[in-house]
């Protein structure tokens, strides 16, 4: 079973703040890294697919970085409303996708 | 508007039944997927198909089984031999290796 990691595990800010998560993963047997919002009560929504070492995706106010060489991305989010208040998970696809454990991220008004 | 349903939302299973667990999805997606999440552990697949027909073991395939008859479904069979089956069952659906999932909302199985 391939180690996907998350950190932080959990992250408080207040609305405004800017912040970010780190996700690290095998960096053989690339295929894709995937980003997913997952909001209380709701299904996973996936926001970034991305494939390509050097990788940038943005979406509004959140974007991603992919290094396939040292085996980590990472989520930004700029100006952090409370609506961003969600588990933000990230899935290694190798042969099968694998999920890190997630980081619960909560914006305080 | 397209998307995958699961259903029942809540199951209560009793020591030694088995229960099925419904998936379906009108988006035409050839691959679907079942994860299991437990308190405080990221999503573990179960079972993985990739066509009609056909289905591989994914991580925790032990006491689950499946069937992929038609494209829409994806039905997950929990049996008396999964030795701890209470947790969140989500299935999912892509429509090809590198692009994102589509989600269900999932099913909190409790076993009574």
């Amino acid at each position: 079973i391939l180690n996907v990691e998350q950190s932080p595990q959990s992250l408080h800010v207040q609305e405004g703040d800017s912040t970010n998560f780190t996700c690290s993963f095998p960096s053989s047997n690339f295929y894709a890294l995937h980003w997913y919002r997952w909001e209380t009560a709701k299904s996973p929504e996936a926001l970034f697919v991305m494939t390509l070492n050097g990788d940038e995706k943005k979406k509004g106010r959140i974007s991603a970085t992919l290094n396939t060489k040292e085996g980590y991305s990472y989520l930004y989010i700029k100006g952090s409303q409370p609506e961003d208040s969600a588990t933000y998970l990230c899935a290694f696809s190798g042969s099968r996708l694998t999920f890190g454990e997630g980081t619960q991220l909560t914006v305080n008004p | 508007d397209g998307g995958i349903t699961q259903s029942p939302k809540y199951l209560f299973r009793k020591e030694g039944q088995n229960v099925t667990l419904s998936c379906e999805q009108n988006l035409n997606h050839d691959a679907m997927y079942w994860y299991r999440q437990d308190p405080g552990q990221g999503l573990r697949l179960i079972y993985y198909s990739q066509i009609v027909n056909d289905f591989q073991k994914g991580d925790i395939a032990e006491g689950y089984s499946v069937s992929r008859e038609k494209k829409e479904s994806f039905p997950l069979t929990v049996t008396s031999a999964q030795k701890n089956p209470t947790a969140f069952y989500l299935c999912a659906s892509n429509i090809d290796f590198n692009s994102g999932y589509t989600f269900g909302s999932g099913t909190r199985l409790t076993v009574v």
